[in-house]
């Protein structure tokens, strides 16, 4: 909703610039992550998503990198364009899926 | 296809009334979600179904119920609304239990 990155860290970029969104996960027994996006007012959309059997997954602009021995995982993002303005989550899966707090990024020209 | 669809987008209750927060998907899906998200904080997962007939909690289950009698349906029921109840809901759905398709949310204020 609109209230949601209140208070969250927040990343801001210039336009045409990389962003790297990073996430601590918890539980080393989670086998399978996934990257959120969301928009201000709106539900939360899937990104992208990597097993834990990989530590790289690449999509259009966005690449995930996970780090098993650390536990962590970051989003990166090639050329941050305005639409990219927005709440990311990461999420792990052991059982269930738990999500982390977000980071909001900002992008300006 | 609609992908996922809640009712009402916005909602204000007095405390001790009570609500059903409806969901419905047309994809399919045999894994279905309610999550509460409170300002600045991530979500939590309320209750989940992996089918028709099936439920189970999740992190935060009490102060509301659930039923799937569909594949289509899930709704989340609030019995006694509480002040701290004030949240924005998402129904989710997945054909596996992965990658999740959201609803729009339903912001719930409770006075």
């Amino acid at each position: 909703g609109e209230n949601v990155g209140l208070h969250l860290p927040t990343l801001s970029v210039q336009e045409g610039d990389n962003s790297i969104i990073n996430c601590a996960y918890s539980n080393s027994a989670s086998d399978y992550f996934i990257w959120y996006k969301q928009e201000s007012g709106k539900g939360p959309q899937f990104i992208i998503d990597i097993r834990s059997n990989m530590d790289k997954r690449q999509g259009q602009r966005v690449t995930v990198l996970l780090n098993k021995t650390v536990k962590h995982l970051s989003l990166q993002i090639a050329a941050t364009q305005p639409g990219d303005s927005a709440v990311y989550f990461c999420a792990e899966q052991a059982d269930k899926l738990i999500f982390g707090t977000g980071t909001r990024l900002q992008v300006f020209p | 296809n609609a992908g996922v669809t809640q009712t009402p987008k916005f909602r204000i209750l007095k405390i001790g009334q009570s609500m059903t927060l409806q969901c419905t998907q047309d994809m399919n899906h045999n894994y279905m979600y309610w999550y509460r998200q409170d300002p600045g904080m991530g979500l939590k997962l309320i209750y989940y179904s992996v089918g028709a007939g099936i439920t189970d909690k999740g992190e935060v289950p009490n102060g509301y119920n659930v039923s799937r009698s569909t594949t289509e349906d899930f709704p989340l029921r609030l019995e006694l609304a509480a002040p701290s109840q004030t949240s924005v809901y998402f129904c989710a759905s997945s054909y596996s239990h992965n990658e999740q398709y959201f609803g729009p949310g339903t912001r719930l204020t409770v006075t």
